[in-house]
């Protein structure tokens, strides 16, 4: 089966700027999150969507980083304006349903300068 | 809140030698446990979940609910399994993924 799929694998930009991550998950998957992994760390859930809904966002720094999951199927995270401390790995993953195994993609390594 | 504490960052031993790594574990409810494992230049992948009690590539891990424990153990360790091990606690309401600060472990020949 085709796996999580995120665009673009790498990303550098200046303190300021906005960015966006794109992620499509495997088709059929309801559960869609959304992790931020700063180097020497696990993954930090930011946010967790069930079909387009938001199920948990309690982690996501509101000020600057939005998400959404249109119809339900791909979503997009952006952060405007980016800081320094962004700089990590964003890693998309989804599941069947919440209480089966998530499925990761490659993740995109975000640089801020 | 629920939290994941992987005590070692970093783990090494040689090939044939028996390896454990540790999980320990905070939730108020009943928790579902996970170990997620990452090869170089791979990605994220599930190495195996507790509900299942199956021994994937000679790994297995007991959920002990006394100790709040999960650890990973395979009793005689391969250079194939130099990897980045993380345990993941997914709450069975609302389905939070939370992972640990995980563990490199690294197999010396």
């Amino acid at each position: 089966e085709a796996g999580v799929a995120q665009s673009p694998r790498y990303k550098i930009i200046e303190k300021r700027q906005s960015v966006a991550f794109w992620c499509n998950p495997i088709s059929g998957h309801a559960t869609l999150y959304w992790y931020q992994q700063i180097l020497g760390q696990g993954p930090k859930l930011l946010i967790q969507f069930q079909n387009n809904g938001v199920v948990d966002d309690s982690q996501l720094p509101k000020d600057r980083f939005s998400a959404e999951r249109l119809k339900g199927v791909d979503s997009t995270l952006k952060i405007q304006p980016a800081k320094l401390e962004d700089s990590a790995v964003y890693l998309c993953a989804s599941s069947l349903a919440g209480y089966t195994e998530a499925f990761f993609g490659q993740g995109t390594r975000l640089t801020v300068v | 809140a629920q939290r994941v504490t992987q005590p070692e960052k970093l783990l090494s031993v040689f090939k044939g030698a028996p390896v454990e790594l540790k999980c320990n574990y905070s939730y108020s409810g009943s928790p579902e446990l996970f170990w997620y494992v990452q090869y170089s230049r791979q990605r994220l992948q599930l190495l195996l979940r507790h509900i299942s009690r199956e021994s994937i590539k000679g790994f297995t891990a007991d959920l002990n609910k006394g100790e709040t424990s999960f650890h990973l153990k395979k009793p005689f360790a391969q250079e194939e399994d130099s990897a980045m091990y993380y345990c993941a606690l997914l709450e069975t309401s609302g389905s939070r993924l939370t992972f640990g600060e995980g563990t490199q472990l690294t197999v010396n020949p």
